[in-house]
């Protein structure tokens, strides 16, 4: 049974970087039939999507974050990653990593984490 | 961006009560069309995708209809795990987009 687990500090100073995992265990991020995404959830904007990462390395971002995000998988690790930099109050949430095939409707989910953003 | 509006926003009903939810995208998605699950504290859950198709382990009770702009998500009879949130999400334009979801609450 694949399962998907997020990790990373828990807490942000604002205009740091944000930096998180997610790993995947019963399956291969390796896999040609995913992509693979994060997703996040706060109360004021609702669940919002970020981007996705291929295991091929292609990358597609929310235009609305691209200048700030990178996303990026390790295969031998069998994990993806995102960063997010220059965070700000805004950018606190519940971060989920998803799993969606290529019609992209999101199958599989991590149980998320928090981040907060605050000095 | 394709924005997703589900109404209402909330909604009260019984055990064995009929629901039904709507959710309409500011422009045509085709059938491009997934509806999650959420209870407090956990991930959203695969519902229904591609508008009407049950995904593996998901109670008949629950059944997705519509396409194009308009699409509903229908709870035949409401059993007490089914109290929760559920959202909508337009697979058919990037970026992917969720409608603001709907609260489903014991009356």
């Amino acid at each position: 049974q694949v399962q998907l687990q997020e990790s990373g500090p828990g807490l942000v100073k604002p205009s740091e970087t944000l930096s998180l995992t997610c790993s995947v265990s019963g399956g291969s991020v390796s896999s040609s039939s995913y992509y693979w995404s994060w997703i996040r959830q706060s109360p004021g904007k609702g669940l919002e999507w970020i981007g996705y990462v291929y295991y091929s390395g292609s990358t597609g971002y929310n235009a609305s974050l691209k200048s700030r995000v990178t996303i990026s998988v390790d295969t031998s690790k069998n994990q993806f990653s995102l960063k997010l930099s220059s965070v700000t109050a805004a950018d606190t949430a519940v971060y989920y990593c998803a799993r969606a095939p290529k019609y992209w409707y999101f199958d599989l989910w991590g149980r998320g984490t928090l981040v907060t953003v605050s000095s | 961006d394709v924005q997703m509006t589900q109404s209402p926003s909330s909604v009260s009903g019984s055990v064995g009560d009929r629901v039904t939810i709507t959710c309409r995208a500011s422009q045509g998605i085709a059938s491009r069309l997934a509806w999650f699950q959420q209870k407090p504290g956990k991930a959203p859950k695969l519902l229904i995708y591609a508008a009407s198709s049950l995904q593996s382990g998901v109670p008949s009770r629950f059944s997705g209809s519509g396409s194009g702009t308009d699409f509903t998500l229908t709870i035949s009879s409401l059993q007490p795990e089914d109290f929760a949130t559920y959202y909508c999400q337009q697979t058919n334009t990037f970026p992917l987009t969720f409608g603001g979801g709907t609260k489903v609450e014991i009356k």
